[in-house]
């Protein structure tokens, strides 16, 4: 089963609107996820590293005040997309990282991915 | 991912080898990934390779790695249908959890 879960998986929202994302780890604390966003046909850019109980850490050209970022518990990350615009429809995806077992090829778990589509 | 680079496309007759390569940058990248994205889904983890390997080979799968080029590779043996999807070579940055990822290889696999 699904050890990240994200939700909504398909989201469509008006210009203007605001819409959240929710990723979830589900058997393991996770004190960072990160968000990826994928233009479509392109590769993933990581956006930002959500940080349990602090700022997010965003990369650079990433507008903080646009994509809000909020890790308030260990399990637990929001991405809150504000403002939609038409060019913020693209697929966005976190991970989370299961630093609870020994540093492994594959103890990065990925969430299903939300499909944001901004009419 | 502009640290990492692989070829766009790739066309695959069934039954036939699928090579996909990938060069990456980072020297301290401890794991190297291959995912898998076919239309509409999201990221499905194929296979890593540490990175003081060589070689993994996993049924269909096998991952070459040459580090000194910064180079790897996927080999999917006896392709399907079913392969066809885009696959996304990344590296871990900073020997850390957070990945960069290449542009994608769409494989398609023709009868």
């Amino acid at each position: 089963g699904a050890v990240v879960s994200q939700h909504p998986s398909w989201v469509i929202c008006k210009s203007g609107t605001s819409v959240k994302i929710e990723c979830r780890s589900l058997d393991f604390q996770a004190t960072t996820m990160f968000w990826y966003r994928q233009f479509p046909k392109q590769s993933l850019m990581l956006m930002a590293t959500s940080n349990e109980g602090s700022k997010a850490t965003y990369e650079q050209g990433v507008e903080k005040d646009k994509f809000l970022i909020n890790h308030a518990s260990l399990t637990l990350s929001t991405l809150t997309v504000t403002s939609a615009h038409p060019e913020d429809s693209s697929f966005y995806i976190c991970s989370a990282p299961n630093r609870q077992s020994r540093f492994s090829g594959n103890t990065i778990y990925f969430g299903e991915g939300s499909w944001l589509t901004v009419v | 991912g502009e640290d990492v680079e692989q070829s766009l496309f790739l066309s695959v007759r069934e039954g036939d080898s699928s090579v996909i390569n990938c060069t990456y940058t980072d020297s301290s990248s401890t794991y190297l990934y291959w995912y898998k994205q076919e239309p509409g889904a999201g990221l499905q983890l194929l296979t890593y390779i540490f990175s003081n390997m060589d070689m993994k080979q996993d049924q269909r799968l096998t991952v070459l790695l040459n580090k000194k080029d910064k180079h790897l590779s996927l080999r999917i043996a006896d392709t399907q249908t079913g392969d066809s999807a885009i696959y996304f070579c990344a590296e871990s940055i900073s020997n850390d959890y957070k990945l960069s990822f290449g542009a994608g290889t769409t494989v398609t696999v023709r009868a």
